[in-house]
């Protein structure tokens, strides 16, 4: 089984600086991740996959990085609309289990 | 531009069988493979199962004896059927779309999945409850 851990549970940032979310794997995951940015009441939308491709018309101030057990995602300046729950998935194994990380909830300081 | 659409009874009473439906509009349901994920009230994410454009189907080892995917291309819809739900069962549920290659080894046939789950429904509010 697959654990994935996300850090840190919540995040406090200000508008127009940097936020860095961390996800680990409990075992190597390759390049096989996904985050996703969820908004209260609304479904998860996909910015990133293979740890550091931005899905279409997500802004590039998304950026992803890592592969392995450490990755990371980075939003360079933070905008009023970013300010939202962060989901890492994997979707390396077999027998599948795209596993969720636990989520970073990204707040304004 | 495809668009999802999850559908069902909102109430299901514990240890009978939830039972959703997701429509999907405006591309191919052939061409990829499907996911069930749910959120249950103030948690995160669980992915369900999944229906690959194979026909096979796969779910969460947690859940797997009381999952069922199907498809019926004719109608655009994909299906889940959860059985014997309890409270812990109780959630937001999603469809999702899965772009998926397939695979072939001496071992078999794996459908990898490329994309994450790039499109998604905007959910549905089960509840189980007497």
């Amino acid at each position: 089984e697959i654990v994935m851990t996300q850090s840190p549970a919540t995040l406090s940032v200000s508008p127009g600086e940097r936020a860095t979310l961390s996800c680990r794997a409990s075992q190597s995951v390759s390049s096989n991740l996904a985050w996703y940015q969820q908004k209260p009441g609304q479904a998860p939308r996909l910015l990133i996959y293979g740890a550091s491709t931005r899905a279409i018309g997500i802004p590039a101030r998304f950026s992803g990085s890592g592969s392995g057990t450490e990755f990371t995602l980075t939003i360079s300046s933070l905008q009023s609309e970013d300010f939202a729950a962060y989901y890492c998935q994997e979707y390396n194994n077999w027998p599948p289990e795209y596993t969720f990380g636990q989520g970073t909830k990204l707040e304004i300081k | 531009q495809v668009q999802l659409q999850e559908s069902g009874p909102g109430l299901v009473k514990p240890s009978e069988t939830l039972s959703l439906t997701c429509t999907v509009s405006g591309g191919s349901l052939s061409s990829y493979s499907w996911s069930w994920i749910r959120q249950p009230p103030g948690k995160g994410l669980e992915w369900i199962g999944c229906i690959y454009h194979s026909g096979s189907t796969n779910s969460n080892p947690s859940l797997k004896s009381r999952v069922t995917i199907s498809v019926d291309t004719s109608k655009s819809q994909f299906s889940l059927k959860l059985r014997s739900v309890t409270a812990a069962d109780t959630a937001v549920y999603y469809c999702a779309r899965v772009p998926t290659v397939d695979y072939y080894d001496s071992s078999g046939y794996y459908p990898l999945v490329v994309a994450g789950m790039d499109v998604w429904g905007q959910g549905t509010t089960v509840t189980v409850s007497s």
